[in-house]
């Protein structure tokens, strides 16, 4: 397996334009978790999903943020309109009910600049 | 409120060594408790975890404890080498939930 995939690597964008951020998860794993990592915050979960529901999304920051996962091997993670403060390293993770207790499995993030 | 402290410093120990690392918790009672490892540029990538009914466990060259009356993890990497230098995170995780929280991790240096 990959691993779990995230697209784009990097993203440079203006304040104000709206930016999507892609994962794919490994395949099997029921639960998906997007987070954002600051020197300022460290690593915080925006949100989760369990079997494409949204489960838990008390760590999205505003109504700016909005995250779907259309089908087990797609989500994404939308910023509309971004703002300069949203620049950060989004991470997406994955990881199955039937394995080792909550083993989450990273993907290498995605570096978002807003200008 | 809730809190998870990670040592904020840098640390810096000699290759051969065993390297400490603390991760203090208030107004948690998590049922699991994990390490991750961070390198720069990657996502993290997951060491070990300890069950809140478990004292210790260990792989290989790492070892972790787990105090819940202190709320405390101690995470030892015992014959340090230069390549055990990264940053590393312990998460929460409360029963009944995939919810985890992170600390801010720990930079640690191996020299050679």
């Amino acid at each position: 397996d990959a691993g779990v995939i995230q697209s784009p690597r990097h993203e440079v964008t203006e304040m104000g334009q709206e930016v999507t951020l892609r994962c794919k998860p490994i395949s099997g794993h029921d639960y998906l978790f997007w987070y954002r990592q600051t020197m300022m915050r460290g690593l915080e979960l925006l949100i989760y999903f369990n079997n494409n529901v949204p489960i838990d999304d008390s760590g999205m920051p505003e109504d700016r943020f909005s995250a779907k996962m259309p089908n087990a091997s797609f989500s994404t993670l939308k910023i509309q309109p971004s703002e300069p403060r949203d620049s950060a390293v989004y991470f997406c993770a994955s990881s199955s009910d039937s394995g080792p207790r909550n083993e989450q499995f990273f993907g290498p993030g995605t570096r978002l600049t807003v200008l | 409120s809730q809190k998870i402290e990670q040592n904020s410093e840098a640390l810096n120990i000699q290759e051969g060594k065993t390297a400490t690392l603390t991760c203090n918790y208030t107004n948690y009672s998590p049922a699991y408790l994990q390490w991750y490892r961070q390198d720069p540029g990657r996502g993290p990538v997951f060491l070990l975890l300890i069950r809140e009914n478990e004292k210790e466990k260990r792989k290989e060259r790492l070892k972790v404890t787990f105090d819940t009356t202190l709320k405390q993890s101690l995470f030892h990497i015992t014959a340090s080498q230069p390549a055990d230098s990264a940053t590393y995170l312990c998460a929460l995780e409360t029963a009944g939930g995939f919810k985890t929280i992170f600390g801010a991790g720990t930079r640690l240096f191996v020299k050679a």
